[in-house]
Parts: C-alpha cells; sequence; structure tokens
C-alpha cells in the first residue's frame, strides 16, 4: 500500500519568498505523484503530475516538482511567493496509473507583505 | 476539464439523522468518486460509483452508512446515514477524464462540509 507524508501543516512566508512545501512517499511499485491545491470554498485543482519520464516536472502557477526516488521525495517549489498563492496543497500518490489516489493531509500556505 | 457542483455545500445536522448530498457534472463520465475530509486529516476514498452498477466501497466504508446511487452518467448522491459528530466532515465528490495516454485526471467538486451536533 502506499502513503503520503506532508511535512508541516502549516508553512508562512513572505510575498516574494521561495516557497517549499515537503512531500514524501512511499510505495511499492513506482509511483504517480501529483499536487493539488484548494483555494477557500472550492475543489481541489491539479497544479502538476508526475507519471515517468522527466524528474522535474511544471505545473501551473509558477510552481514546479522534483521526483527523487532515492529519497522518496516530491517537494513542491516556487521562487517567489505571491498573494495569490495562499491556499491549502495536498500531496497525493497512485499506484501504476490507477484511479486511487491517496492523499497526504495537506499544508496550509499563508504568504504575507 | 470537468465542472462538478454538489449540493449542499455545507449543512448543520442531528445526531441519528440522515444527509443526502448530491454531485452534478457538467458531461458524462464513467466513474465518480466520493471523498471524506475530516479536520486535520487527509482525503479519504469512500467508493467509487460506476453507472449501472453497484457502488464499491473502500476498507473501511460500508454501504449501509453511505448508500451511493449513480441513475446516469452526470450525476451521483452520496447519503451520510444514521449520522454521529464523527460524521462531521467535509466531503467530496470526483470525477475522472482522460488526460494523456498515461493517466487520467480527476477533476473535484468544491465539496459539502457536514457538522454533525
Amino acid at each position: 500500500a502506499q502513503s503520503v507524508t506532508q511535512l508541516g501543516s502549516h508553512v508562512s512566508v513572505s510575498e516574494g519568498a521561495l516557497v517549499l512545501l515537503r512531500c514524501n512517499y512511499s510505495s511499492s511499485v513506482p509511483p504517480y505523484l501529483f499536487w493539488y491545491v484548494q483555494y477557500p470554498n472550492q475543489g481541489l485543482q491539479l497544479l502538476l503530475k508526475y507519471t515517468t519520464g522527466a524528474t522535474l516536472v511544471k505545473g501551473i502557477n509558477g510552481f514546479e516538482a522534483e521526483f527523487k526516488k532515492s529519497e522518496t521525495s516530491f517537494h513542491l517549489t516556487k521562487p517567489s511567493a505571491h498573494m495569490s498563492d495562499a491556499a491549502e496543497y495536498f500531496c497525493a500518490v497512485s499506484v501504476g496509473g490507477g484511479n486511487k489516489l491517496t492523499f497526504g493531509t495537506g499544508t496550509q500556505l499563508k504568504v504575507e507583505l | 476539464s470537468a465542472v462538478i457542483s454538489q449540493k449542499p455545500s455545507r449543512d448543520i445536522c442531528q445526531r441519528g439523522t440522515s444527509l443526502t448530498i448530491q454531485c452534478q457534472v457538467d458531461s458524462q463520465v464513467t466513474m465518480m468518486f466520493w471523498y471524506r475530509q475530516q479536520p486535520g486529516q487527509s482525503l479519504t476514498l469512500i467508493a467509487t460509483a460506476n453507472q449501472g452498477s453497484e457502488a464499491t466501497y473502500e476498507s473501511g466504508f460500508v454501504i449501509d452508512k453511505f448508500p451511493i446511487s449513480r441513475p446516469n452518467l452526470t450525476f451521483s448522491t452520496l447519503t451520510v446515514s444514521n449520522m454521529s459528530p464523527e460524521d462531521s466532515s467535509i466531503y467530496l465528490c470526483s470525477v475522472e477524464r482522460p488526460r494523456d495516454s498515461t493517466y487520467n485526471e480527476q477533476f473535484f467538486g468544491p465539496g459539502t462540509r457536514l457538522t454533525v451536533l
């Protein structure tokens, strides 16, 4: 069975600063990895995904993540935070392209002036 | 993409009662999913609903507690039966659409925030 751990339920950064949200996974087979964002009172929106191929993946709104198999990690980064990035971010894993997603507990990102 | 709406958006219910949550999609989909997000916890898949067949429940979830209907390819309901305060959660439906040759992307509704007193 697979699992996801997100370190830090709350992260606060200054506007313009680097955003780093951590995600580690556990899977016995090659995983598909996802980052979702949830704005208040809205559904989850896919930010980016890793399935196969290039390990550095770019998503919407300037976010990117790197799949590191040796570290079983898929951390989400953005070079410069914007106020509009304030939201909750979920890391998720599925196995073999299957449709059952296993989610982390989420990280609430706060962006301060 | 997919436009998904849920009703109600939130509700406060008394213990022992039941609440039916509706999920409407803007176009036909084969599979619909129901998730629960308990306070401070991750999203957990409750069941998968295919049109024309019984829903498939994940470990720890049973049909008597969470009956699901899937009358057509754009609509599904989830009922939370005989509620207790432990059922207070956000309930989300999702659908999947082919994204590319490697996987199907899941799209999520806005969720139903349920509080049981």
